[in-house]
């Protein structure tokens, strides 16, 4: 069965310093990643995923993403935060050889101070 | 504009009620998916859909149903049998299994709360 763990509840960082949301995964095929962004009493927004092809992954607002086989990770990145991030962030996985089940992570929440 | 439309954004139910929330998109995806989303928890899977007239439970159904009889719309009845209904629902949907890597686009949500 595919799975998605963010281990953090919760990530506090100073306005203007980099920011990181971790995210480690699981399946049995490929994995396609995603990230999605929420806001309160709203639905998600897509940041960026990874396919295939570079392991670093650039998407909206600044947002990248680094994919790495060997750890099972696909860890989200800024590198400079701004207050605008904070917000409840999420990372999703489809496994290429199990159907189109998409499946997220328990959700991180940012908190970006100024 | 093309996008996912859920309604109501707010919907309230009495002990014992069935409620229907609704969910329609006109981006002529083939997947599309329901989830809950509980305070400051993740996303769970209701139920998913591949195609029209099919649909699988996720991890989550029981006390939950769903028709796929149209392929712009896949309403959620949560029934009388779901013992805590009151959560954030979040339908989605996606181009399905061709390509696997499109990413899904949400609706903005209904939230169930019994009174």
């Amino acid at each position: 069965a595919q799975s998605v763990a963010q281990p953090e509840d919760q990530v506090n960082v100073a306005e203007g310093n980099p920011l990181t949301v971790k995210c480690t995964y699981s399946v049995s095929g490929n994995p396609y990643l995603f990230w999605y962004v929420q806001y309160p009493n709203r639905g998600l927004q897509f940041l960026l995923k990874y396919i295939t092809g570079d392991n670093l992954v650039k998407g909206s607002y600044g947002f990248e993403a680094e994919f790495n086989k060997s750890q099972t990770s696909f860890h989200l990145k800024k590198p400079s935060a701004l207050v605008s991030d904070s917000a409840l962030y999420f990372c999703a996985v489809r496994d290429g050889a199990a159907g189109n089940k998409l499946t997220f992570g328990g959700g991180t929440r940012v908190l970006v101070k100024p | 504009d093309g996008g996912i439309t859920q309604s109501p954004k707010y919907l309230f139910r009495k002990e014992g009620q069935n409620v229907t929330l609704s969910c329609e998109q006109n981006l002529n995806h083939d997947a599309m998916y329901w989830y809950r989303q509980d305070p400051g928890q993740g996303l769970r899977l209701i139920y998913y859909s591949q195609i029209v007239n099919d649909f699988q439970k996720g991890d989550i159904a029981e006390g939950y149903s769903v028709s796929r009889e149209k392929k712009e719309s896949f309403p959620l009845t949560v029934t009388s049998a779901q013992k805590n209904p009151t959560a954030f629902y979040l339908c989605a949907s996606n181009t399905g299994t061709a390509p696997r890597g499109t990413e899904a686009f949400f609706g903005q949500g209904t939230r169930l709360t019994v009174v």
